[in-house]
C-alpha cells in the first residue's frame, strides 16, 4: 500500500519568514495530493492541493510543488503569520484504491 | 458546500461499554465513508472504509469484531467501538468522498475517553 513520509515533525520560524514542508511516497499510481491544517482538537482542513497532471499550485501565500519522477512534493508558506500555527498533514491518494494516506505531520510554529 | 456532521463530538464511558458514533452527510450522497482513528500527536490512521450496502474494509491490524461499522444509507455511517477500554480512548472522525473529481469532507470528530 501507499506510505507517505513527511518531515521535518516541528518546524519554527518567524513571522514573514518561509516555511517548507516535504512528502515522499512511495506509490507511483498516487495522482492527488492534498495538504490539511489541524488545529488541535479540530478537524484537518483542506488548505491547498494539487493533481499528478499539474507540477505546481498556487493559492496566495500557499503553494504546493510536485515532482512525480522523484514522488514527492512541498508546502511552501510565505510571510507566515502567528495563525499559520497549527499542525500540517499531507497526503496521498492512488484513486484505484481511493482511499488517503496521510504523512506523519508537522507542527508548525510562528514566532513574533 | 458539503457538509458532515459527525456526533457526538465527545463522550465518556466506562470501560466494557459501547460507545456509537454517527456520520451523517448533509447535503450529498455518501458512497464511501472512512474512518480513521487518531492518537495524541499523531496522525489520521485509517482504520476502515465502508461502502453503502455493502461490509466495511478494515485497515491491517484493526478488529473488525470490536469497530462496527454500519452504512445502511447513502447519508449514515456510523462506528460502534465494542467492549470499549482505555486503550480505545483516541479521537475518531469520519471523512466521506464529495464526488467523482476528489474532494473529501471530514466530520468534527469524536472524542472518546474510556475510563
Amino acid at each position: 500500500g501507499e506510505n507517505v513520509e513527511q518531515h521535518p515533525s516541528t518546524l519554527s520560524v518567524q513571522e514573514g519568514d518561509s516555511a517548507v514542508i516535504k512528502c515522499t511516497y512511495s506509490d507511483s499510481a498516487s495522482n492527488y495530493f492534498p495538504w490539511y491544517k489541524q488545529e488541535l482538537g479540530k478537524r484537518p482542513q483542506l488548505i491547498i492541493d494539487i493533481r499528478s497532471n499539474v507540477g505546481e499550485k498556487k493559492d496566495q501565500r500557499i503553494a504546493v510543488t510536485l515532482n512525480k519522477t522523484a514522488k514527492h512534493f512541498s508546502l511552501h508558506i510565505t510571510e507566515t503569520q502567528p495563525e499559520d500555527s497549527a499542525v500540517y498533514f499531507c497526503a496521498g491518494d492512488t484513486g484505484t484504491a481511493s482511499k488517503l494516506t496521510f504523512g506523519t505531520g508537522t507542527r508548525l510554529q510562528v514566532t513574533l | 458546500g458539503a457538509v458532515v456532521s459527525q456526533h457526538p463530538s465527545w463522550v465518556i464511558c466506562k470501560s466494557g461499554t459501547s460507545v456509537k458514533i454517527e456520520c451523517r452527510s448533509l447535503d450529498f450522497q455518501a458512497t464511501t465513508m472512512f474512518w480513521y482513528r487518531q492518537f495524541p500527536k499523531q496522525s489520521l490512521m485509517l482504520m476502515a472504509t465502508s461502502n453503502e450496502g455493502s461490509k466495511a474494509t478494515y485497515e491491517q491490524g484493526v478488529e473488525k469484531d470490536k469497530f462496527l461499522i454500519n452504512h445502511a444509507s447513502l447519508t449514515l455511517s456510523t462506528l460502534t467501538v465494542t467492549s470499549a477500554h482505555p486503550e480505545d480512548s483516541s479521537f475518531y472522525i469520519c471523512s466521506a468522498r464529495t464526488g467523482s473529481d476528489y474532494g473529501y469532507t471530514f466530520g468534527s470528530g469524536t472524542r472518546l475517553t474510556v475510563v
